[in-house]
């Protein structure tokens, strides 16, 4: 157990949906990163925070969005969604900004019907 | 653009046998490499970081080296057992910059 979780585990909506994906990270970490993974994309970094503000911003759509609130959980949402959108969703954190390792939480499996 | 390979999409081996994955890399100067593991459907789990400035990396029975004028990184199981099945991912990384992952090979460990 890496002491992030995610929810929901499991989420199956329709084409034009908005959905919300949640991520607490572990006690005392200030990092949060979000991945997508699907079977032909690896894991694509999408956004990271740290202790509330946006640090980076990967391969993320303009249909995709995230915050992170000052308990430092994060939510990343996902509008107009589309069948390509299924994948799973990966929040990790660091306590530190930069090399640190990162902790996986166990993702959010979402399909778009 | 970055890009990131590792040698091929699986490899299969014998138990008791050592597994070398490898992970390439061009357009990029990683300060620094890590290694994951995953198991299908759950998060990757870290295992190891190595620094641009170290050769080698050991845990356990894991070995980690970091070439970078090769622009490469080797990454061994030696005593494989079935239960380190599991695909391995490298990601690389830069201070203040974030990490970019590899596809991953697929190990197979065979009893």
């Amino acid at each position: 157990d890496s002491g992030v979780t995610q929810t929901p585990k499991h989420l199956i909506t329709a084409t034009g949906q908005r959905v919300t994906l949640r991520c607490s990270p572990r006690s005392g970490d200030l990092s949060v990163y979000w991945y997508q993974q699907s079977l032909d994309q690896g894991l694509q970094f999408l956004i990271q925070y740290y202790n509330g503000e946006e640090r980076a911003k990967g391969n993320i759509l303009e249909r995709f969005s995230a915050q992170q609130f000052p308990d430092l959980h994060s939510e990343l949402n996902l509008s107009s969604l589309e069948l390509g959108d299924s994948a799973l969703y990966f929040c990790a954190s660091s306590g530190v900004e930069g090399y640190n390792e990162q902790f996986f939480g166990p993702g959010t499996r979402l399909t778009v019907l | 653009s970055q890009k990131i390979e590792q040698n091929s999409e699986a490899l299969n081996i014998q138990e008791g046998k050592t597994a070398t994955l490898t992970c390439n890399y061009t357009n990029y100067s990683p300060a620094y490499l890590q290694w994951y593991r995953q198991d299908p459907g759950r998060g990757p789990v870290f295992l190891l970081l190595i620094r641009e400035n170290e050769k080698e990396k050991r845990k356990e029975r894991l070995k980690v080296t970091f070439d970078t004028t090769l622009k490469q990184s080797l990454f061994h199981i030696t005593a494989s057992q079935p239960a380190d099945s599991a695909t391995y991912l490298c990601a690389l990384g830069n201070y203040g910059q974030n990490f970019v992952f590899g596809p991953g090979t697929r190990l197979s460990v065979l009893p």
